[in-house]
C-alpha cells in the first residue's frame, strides 16, 4: 500500500459528460502528478501540483484541468469526454516539489470507461 | 522530439534465470533523466530508479542492475536471479528540462517469470 488513495476506482459514464477523480496524496506529500495509461496513446504524464499550486504540464488536453486543494488533495476534472479518454488515471505523489525528482508513490488509479 | 523504445514486448523466463530488459532513447538534450517503473499485475505503478544523464556509473539494488551507456544511449535494467514476484510491465522513461519537464514514456516490456 502506497498510502496514495484514489476514488473512484471505476467510473462509466458517456461520451460528452464530465467527471471529477480525486486523489490524496500521502500523509506529508506536497506534490501531486497525474498520469493517463490508454492503449492507444500508452503512459503519459498529465500535470504536477505542488502545495496547491500548478507546477508541471505535460500532456494534458484542455478538455482536462486539475486543482490540489488547501489539505493538498487534488481533483482531475474530464470534460466533453469521448471514447478516446478512456483509460486508467494515475495519481502519485511525492515529498518536494521539484518535478520528479524523487521517488513518486503511485495510487491504484481510476479505471475511466467513456461508452 | 523525445523517444523511448523498448523493443522487448514480451519476455518470459524460468525463475533463477538472468533477464535484461532494454531501454533505448532519443533526444538532443544534453541533460536529462532516465527512469524505469514497474507495473504488476495488481496494476499500480511502482518507481524504480531515476538516473541522470551525467552519471553513467552501474547501479545496482539488491537484485537488480542498471547499466546507462551514453555511446549506445541505452539504460538496460538487468534482474539476476528473476523471481515469479517481478512479473509485471517494466516501463522506461525519459525526462528532458529544456522548455519545461517532458517526461516520455516507453510501451513496455512485459516479463513474465515461470517456476
Amino acid at each position: 500500500d502506497s498510502g496514495v488513495t484514489q476514488t473512484p476506482k471505476h467510473l462509466i459514464t458517456a461520451t460528452g459528460q464530465r467527471v471529477t477523480l480525486r486523489c490524496s496524496p500521502r500523509s506529508g506529500d506536497l506534490s501531486v502528478y497525474w498520469y493517463q495509461q490508454s492503449l492507444d496513446q500508452g503512459l503519459q504524464f498529465l500535470i504536477q501540483y505542488y502545495n496547491g499550486e500548478e507546477r508541471a504540464k505535460g500532456n494534458i488536453l484542455e478538455r482536462f484541468s486539475a486543482q490540489q486543494f488547501p489539505d493538498l488533495h487534488s481533483e482531475l476534472n474530464l470534460s466533453s469526454l469521448e471514447l478516446g479518454d478512456s483509460a486508467l488515471y494515475f495519481c502519485a505523489s511525492s515529498g518536494t516539489g521539484t518535478t520528479f525528482t524523487d521517488t513518486q508513490y503511485f495510487g491504484p488509479g481510476t479505471r475511466l470507461t467513456v461508452l | 522530439a523525445q523517444k523511448v523504445t523498448q523493443a522487448q514486448t514480451e519476455i518470459s523466463v524460468v525463475e533463477k534465470e538472468d533477464v535484461t530488459l532494454d531501454c533505448v532513447y532519443e533526444t538532443r538534450d544534453t541533460t536529462y533523466y532516465l527512469f524505469w517503473y514497474k507495473q504488476p499485475p495488481s496494476g499500480e505503478l511502482v518507481f524504480l530508479i531515476r538516473r541522470n544523464s551525467f552519471d553513467e556509473q552501474n547501479e545496482i539494488s539488491g537484485r537488480y542492475s542498471w547499466n546507462f551507456q551514453k555511446s549506445t544511449s541505452s539504460f538496460n535494467f538487468t534482474i539476476t536471479a528473476s523471481q515469479v514476484v517481478d512479473s509485471a510491465v517494466y516501463f522506461c522513461a525519459l525526462e528532458v528540462t529544456g522548455g519545461g519537464n517532458k517526461l516520455t514514456f516507453g510501451t513496455g516490456t512485459q516479463l513474465k517469470v515461470e517456476l
